[in-house]
């Protein structure tokens, strides 16, 4: 139980363009999720948090109109990245925490690689 | 803001030792929260500490949540092969906000 599958696994998109990624709870319903960044041999990064039917709670230092998070269903959350640049080449991390029950842990996605050239 | 350290970033062991990684956070905690994240993985959920003092074990891992709640350890008994990976310890402060440690990374000789 618990799995959060993301989607795509992997993308390479040219400098400019847009490229959204989704992040599911298979088989839990999630009022809240999370999207992290994780650079190679590093941490995670906290860059938003999702909830519900609500505005995204975006970290400092994250652009919200660069990083659109949208969390239409208690399943679903998509994060887009908008005018994607070189720089923002990373490893993109979903998770998502049970609503139905009093626990604070996450349940990861396996990540997005986004390269962007 | 809140700040989550972790010490050692780095530590090789010879199979059959034992690991012990040391998480600190600047604030006082809610809960603490571990992870590992085997190479190439995606972070896993260990165990949840809510307790102040609290300890509790998963087989060779032992969890322990300071009195202060500001601080918790991760040791492993008697290393394994498989315990490769990087632990994270992830404080939570607050409801919606959870501040991931800088990992430490383990490397098991065997």
């Amino acid at each position: 139980g618990a799995v959060v599958s993301q989607h795509p696994s992997w993308v390479i998109c040219k400098s400019g363009t847009s490229v959204k990624i989704e992040c599911r709870s298979l088989d839990f319903q999630a009022t809240t999720m999370f999207w992290y960044r994780q650079f190679p041999k590093q941490s995670l990064m906290l860059m938003a948090t999702s909830n519900e039917g609500s505005k995204a709670t975006y970290e400092q230092g994250v652009e919200k109109d660069k990083f659109l998070i949208n969390h239409a269903s208690l399943t679903l959350s998509t994060l887009t990245v908008t005018s994607a640049h070189p720089e923002d080449s990373s490893f993109y991390i979903c998770s998502a925490r049970p609503a139905d029950i009093v626990t604070y842990e996450q349940y990861f996605g396996p990540g997005t690689r986004l390269t962007v050239t | 803001g809140q700040q989550v350290m972790q010490i050692p970033q780095y530590q090789h062991v010879q199979e059959g030792e034992d690991f012990t990684t040391y998480c600190n956070s600047s604030t006082t905690l809610s809960n603490i929260q571990w992870y590992k994240q085997r190479p190439g993985g995606h972070p896993v959920f260990l165990i949840q500490l809510v307790k102040s003092g609290e300890v509790k074990k998963q087989k060779r891992l032992t969890f322990q949540f300071g009195e202060a709640k500001k601080n918790s350890s991760l040791h492993i008994t008697a290393t394994q092969t498989t315990d490769v990976g990087t632990y994270f310890c992830a404080g939570q402060a607050s409801y919606d906000k959870v501040i991931f440690g800088p990992g430490t990374s383990l490397s098991v000789i065997p």
